[in-house]
């Protein structure tokens, strides 16, 4: 989507390796949010930021870490990927109380062999 | 855990039909959003309902929502191949400016031509 891009698009890795996703903006958005997508679950919030340097914990956060430095980047990190971490990651932007809904970017799909 | 549940899980319609898709949700809420997510892509903000409006149109979708029942519908009318895709509905609990989304786990809407 326009505004927001995550890299990479598709990725394999090893279990036990760490893996860092990416996601830009050039909305100058204030909320950032990570999500996975699973078949039968649909989507789940891992963490999510209100500003550099803020950022909480999702319903799914175990396992993954985050890092915002500066607006436009928020950096999804696996820090010793596991099968279980097999997914669809979004990131997703907004303003204050969402009002005008999220933006969601195309999705990393990473697998962990 | 998932706030809103959506009902079908899955809905195959004739294109022409109108396609209606039910979310039910079990807390209060600030606002409640649909979104339609393309296969192998991210997802679209269709429309919000604040927890003070009960209905809303946007072009050929319209969506109710009953705070007492804890439900909301969202109509599709004059459906087009083209819609076929899985929609989803999320609600925003948040206080103040924070805003985070809990997703159901989607519906699959088939539009056959």
């Amino acid at each position: 989507d326009a505004g927001i891009t995550q890299s990479p698009r598709h990725k394999v890795t090893e279990t036990g390796t760490p893996v860092t996703l990416r996601c830009h903006q050039t909305e100058n958005h204030r909320y950032m949010y990570w999500y996975r997508q699973d078949p039968g679950h649909g989507l789940r919030l891992i963490h999510y930021s209100y500003g550099v340097k803020d950022t909480d914990k999702g319903e799914v956060s175990d396992g993954y870490s985050v890092s915002r430095s500066k607006t436009e980047d928020f950096l999804l990190t696996l820090e010793s990927a596991t099968s279980s971490q097999t997914s669809v990651y979004f990131c997703a932007i907004s303003e204050p109380r969402g009002f005008y809904g999220y933006t969601f970017g195309s999705g990393t799909r990473l697998t962990v062999v | 855990s998932q706030q809103g549940e959506e009902d079908p899980q899955a809905l195959s319609i004739q294109e022409g039909e109108n396609a209606t898709m039910n979310c039910s949700y079990k807390t209060s809420i600030n606002n409640l959003q649909w979104y339609r997510q393309n296969s192998g892509r991210g997802l679209v903000h269709l429309i919000l309902i604040r927890s003070n409006e009960r209905e809303k149109h946007s072009g050929r979708l319209r969506v109710t929502l009953d705070t007492s029942k804890k439900s909301s519908s969202l109509l599709i009318t004059a459906s087009r191949a083209a819609d076929t895709a899985s929609y989803f509905c999320a609600t925003d609990s948040s206080a103040g400016a924070n805003s985070k989304l809990t997703f159901g786990k989607g519906i699959t809407l088939s539009v056959r031509p």
